[in-house]
């Protein structure tokens, strides 16, 4: 039973490129939440999605960010034009139901724009 | 404003000495509460979680911790370290119980001396 899986594992992006990063869920993991680890930050919340709807995306960058999880493949995060200031490491995680079972993470997407 | 705080930045530990590592939480009358270990470049690993019962959890690889909700707290702790056990521990709380929007303390490092 594989675990959260994220990729790729790094990206490198030059300003104003477009990143795009991908999360699948565990087996029978319906709900999925990226967070991002920003340098001397920690790790901030950004959004929580289930399938073809976001039900918190409160902790995403009102300009730039958007992100989708499709009734079919992974969820995708995706950050147009890139600044220096996105560099960072960008996790997922997933749960079957919300709340109780707890929350598995992926080893992250490490971003650096250039 | 709601947080978890992790007193401690940076902790050294000679290996088979016992080990605490500290988290406050500020939110919730019934919190979800989680430790995360991490290795660098890696993803996050859940060692244990707390939503309600008994207040000693057992984890895995030998950890335990305690909520003391008098004292708002989610000690981590395991009586003999192993070289191994070197990396980043986080301490979260998901305040509403069931959101998926973890609140993730700063971290603490953990150093072993061999």
């Amino acid at each position: 039973n594989a675990g959260v899986m994220q990729n790729p594992r790094h990206l490198v992006r030059r300003r104003g490129q477009e990143a795009r990063l991908r999360c699948s869920p565990m087996k029978g993991h319906s709900h999925v939440y990226w967070y991002r680890q920003l340098p001397e930050e920690g790790l901030k919340f950004m959004v929580y999605l289930q399938k073809e709807n976001i039900i918190d995306e409160s902790g995403m960058p009102k300009e730039r960010f958007s992100a989708e999880f499709p009734k079919e493949g992974p969820s995708i995060l995706r950050i147009q034009q890139v600044v220096r200031g996105d560099s960072a490491a960008y996790f997922c995680a997933s749960s079957p139901v919300q709340g109780r079972y707890g929350y598995t993470f992926g080893s992250g997407t490490r971003l650096t724009v250039v | 404003a709601q947080s978890v705080t992790q007193p401690d930045i940076h902790i050294t530990v000679s290996e088979g000495a016992s080990l605490e590592l500290r988290c406050n939480y500020s939110y919730g009358a019934t919190p979800y509460l989680f430790w995360y270990v991490q290795s660098p470049g890696q993803g996050l690993q859940l060692l244990l979680k707390y939503f309600s019962g008994d207040t000693l959890v057992q984890g895995i690889k030998g950890f335990e911790a305690e909520f003391k909700r008098s004292q708002s707290s989610f000690n981590l702790r395991k009586p003999s370290v192993h070289w191994s056990d070197a990396a980043e521990y986080f301490c979260a709380e998901d305040p509403s119980g069931n959101t998926g929007k973890l609140i993730f303390g700063q971290g603490t490092t953990l150093q072993v001396k061999p």
